[in-house]
């Protein structure tokens, strides 16, 4: 019954590692995302996803990666991880990218990087 | 400097107490939401006010927006326990629906 699911719920790894979390959603939605919330619980965007159009926040840096082989799933993918990468990534869907569309969020990834 | 700055950062009061919690912002959005997150859980949304001026209710809860679009608040009367949470504004701009999320308020109702 889980409208957007997201795996795993924790992971602790070392720094330099490369790790994925997956996200999938079975709301039929057009659009997914990806945010980072810090420690202060700052909420920031990271993608924006929609019919293959990936819209990247410019702050994100290249190590990450979303990747999305089919419209219900966007994984995100970090290479060379590092200790501010240390937070909490929440993934959410939405019906379609226009303002005023309600966010779907999933349980959240608590990421932690030794 | 955050887009979005939300006033207060941290909330503890009575059960029955009324209280309001701001959202501010210098830029103009199309549309500001307002979110509820618990421990463990994404957020969830309470409320989308579209219009400049506009007010809406939610049982306890009436959420306004600024008549220039550049400010929201959220009031809830009779606080109650269940009401404890983190409150998060998020307003969009253009015709996207990337959302920039206000700091948040992390509200505490004590029985």
């Amino acid at each position: 019954d889980t409208a957007v699911s997201q795996t795993p719920k924790y992971l602790v790894t070392q720094m330099g590692n490369d790790k994925s979390i997956k996200c999938e959603q079975n709301l039929g939605h057009d659009t997914m995302y990806w945010y980072k919330q810090d420690s202060k619980k700052f909420l920031k965007i990271m993608f924006s996803y929609n019919n293959k159009e990936l819209i990247i926040n410019e702050t994100v840096p290249n190590r990450f990666s979303p990747k999305s082989p089919d419209k219900a799933h966007l994984n995100l993918h970090i290479n060379s991880l590092e200790l501010g990468d240390s937070a909490v990534y929440f993934c959410a869907s939405s019906l379609q990218d226009r303002a005023n569309e309600k966010l779907f969020f999933g349980s959240g990834t608590q990421l932690s990087v030794l | 400097t955050q887009l979005l700055e939300q006033s207060p950062q941290f909330l503890s009061i009575q059960e029955g107490e009324n209280l309001t919690v701001y959202c501010n912002s210098s830029s103009v959005f199309s549309s500001l939401q307002w979110y509820r997150q618990e421990p463990g859980e994404g957020p969830v949304l309470l409320v989308t006010v579209v219009t400049g001026g506009e007010v809406k209710k939610l049982k306890r809860l009436t959420f306004q927006f600024g008549d220039a679009r550049k400010d929201s608040s959220l009031h809830i009367t009779a606080a109650q326990p269940g009401d404890t949470g983190l409150y998060l504004c998020a307003g969009a701009r253009g015709a996207g629906n990337m959302l920039t999320f206000g700091g948040g308020t992390r509200l505490m109702v004590k029985p």
